[in-house]
């Protein structure tokens, strides 16, 4: 079955500073990426996702990277602000028509003032 | 418009103790969704309901798990009897569509077994 693996595990970061984490997948079927985001208290929210005939989608500050021969893909988010500080997980899903998501194991970003 | 509700919002019992775990999916999403997270590790899928029948339920764990959904509105998680591995955060999460439907997550459900 398909296995993701995410790092770095926590990451602490500048106000201002670019944040990047990196996940790799082994299922060459999957075809749907999507980062989800889970602040303190609360459920994870779905921040930006990609699919695999996409090499890289934009949302403001926020960008994921798709490398299909390598199986990887990362998310890379600019200009960080506290408020970005959260648990952030990658997954991985052959999007056969339901949301049966692979997770990486989160992580933690601390963006200090 | 309300979000996933899940209760209770935690949750602490006894080895071989029971307990139940209650998700309203958000109004008109035909899609429900069990995950779990045990401390530090991923999130991992547990079952997929429609409506009120298991689509997928082959990510629980074993038979002392028992998910139901009856009339398709929410579901209940009952854990019975309950183990010390169970611990961990069990979120719900509900979809209106099955190809493009963004995953809703609800706040989750902490259960400890001590």
């Amino acid at each position: 079955g398909e296995n993701v693996e995410q790092h770095p595990s926590t990451l602490s970061v500048q106000e201002g500073d670019s944040a990047v984490i990196k996940c790799t997948y082994s299922d060459s079927a999957s075809n749907y990426f999507p980062w989800y985001k889970q602040e303190l208290g609360k459920g994870p929210q779905l921040i930006i996702d990609i699919r695999s005939n996409v090499g890289e989608k934009k949302d403001q500050r926020i960008a994921v990277t798709l490398n299909k021969t390598a199986k990887h893909f990362s998310l890379h988010i600019t200009e960080t602000q506290p408020e970005d500080s959260a648990v952030y997980f990658c997954a991985a899903s052959i999007h056969t028509g339901f949301q049966k998501l692979v997770f990486g194991t989160g992580t933690r970003l601390l963006v200090s003032p | 418009e309300a979000g996933v509700t899940q209760f209770p919002s935690h949750s602490v019992i006894e080895k071989g103790q029971t307990v139940t775990l209650r998700c309203d999916p958000i109004s008109g999403h035909d899609n429900l969704y069990w995950y779990r997270r045990v401390m530090g590790k991923e999130i991992k899928f547990l079952l997929h309901f429609v409506k009120e029948s298991k689509q997928d339920e082959s990510g629980m764990p074993n038979n002392r798990f028992l998910a139901e959904r009856t009339g398709g509105t929410y579901s209940t998680l009952k854990v019975q009897p309950a183990e010390l591995e169970d611990s961990g955060v069990y979120f719900c999460a509900s979809t209106q569509t099955t190809n493009t439907g963004e995953l809703f997550f609800g706040e989750g459900s902490r259960l400890t077994v001590l």
